[in-house]
């Protein structure tokens, strides 16, 4: 079946613009997560969502940064006034369910490069 | 922050060769622990998961787990220049939901 798919797959922006994020999980999928990797740098998580709720948003750095979910699939991560230290690549994952021995499954991630 | 370690490597291993993959992790109360391959420009694509102290195996992969001692790693038997990629280590965080990852061990398989 599909994977975890996103969306753009590279982004250039100017410091100070909005982007926005996409990620589409697998079907069926009710727990989706948003991690970052940077250069030389572990995965660092953001936010969790189950279905369309939050209950962990520990990981987003700033308030500059927000993340949504709607109809329980699709979610949005969406960055404002872009920083040059937002420069990373955003990568979603899904799993069946909450619980911790769900396996993850990751998308392709989303390259951001801000100039 | 509860801390995933790994040695960064490179480990370079003989092709026909096992490949060790180490792990260790701070927090005592982790329950779940995997093992993601990620090739350069690409995302981590899950090859293991282990819950239970002891072996477990999968085609060429064993992962193994040691709670008391805090310690998880990865095994590669009869290792291909294919696995050469780096392998990350993840264990769950204390909410359980989120995963904490090492920094990853880049792996070499030489011809």
């Amino acid at each position: 079946g599909a994977g975890v798919s996103q969306s753009p797959s590279n982004k250039v922006t100017e410091k100070g613009k909005d982007v926005e994020l996409r990620c589409d999980p697998i079907s069926g999928h009710t727990a989706l997560y948003w991690y970052r990797q940077s250069l030389g740098q572990g995965l660092e998580f953001l936010i969790y969502f189950q279905g369309n709720s939050a209950p962990d948003k520990s990981g987003l750095p700033s308030d500059r940064f927000s993340a949504e979910r709607t109809g329980g699939s699709v979610s949005t991560l969406t960055i404002q006034r872009t920083q040059q230290e937002d420069s990373a690549v955003y990568l979603c994952a899904s799993s069946l369910g909450p619980y911790m021995l769900n396996e993850q499954f990751f998308g392709p991630g989303t390259r951001l490069t801000v100039l | 922050q509860k801390e995933v370690e790994q040695n960064s490597g490179p480990l370079s291993v003989p092709e026909g060769a096992i490949a060790s993959l180490n792990c260790t992790y701070s927090d005592r109360g982790s329950q779940s622990f995997f093992w993601y391959r990620q090739y350069s420009g690409k995302s981590p694509e899950l090859i293991m998961s282990i819950y239970s102290n002891g072996d477990k195996e999968d085609g060429r992969f064993t992962a193994q787990l040691n709670k008391a001692s805090q310690y998880v790693s990865l095994l590669i038997r009869d290792s291909q220049p294919s696995d050469s990629a780096t392998y990350l280590c993840a264990v769950n965080s204390n909410s359980g939901y989120a995963l904490n990852f090492g920094k990853g061990t880049s792996l070499l398989v030489t011809p």
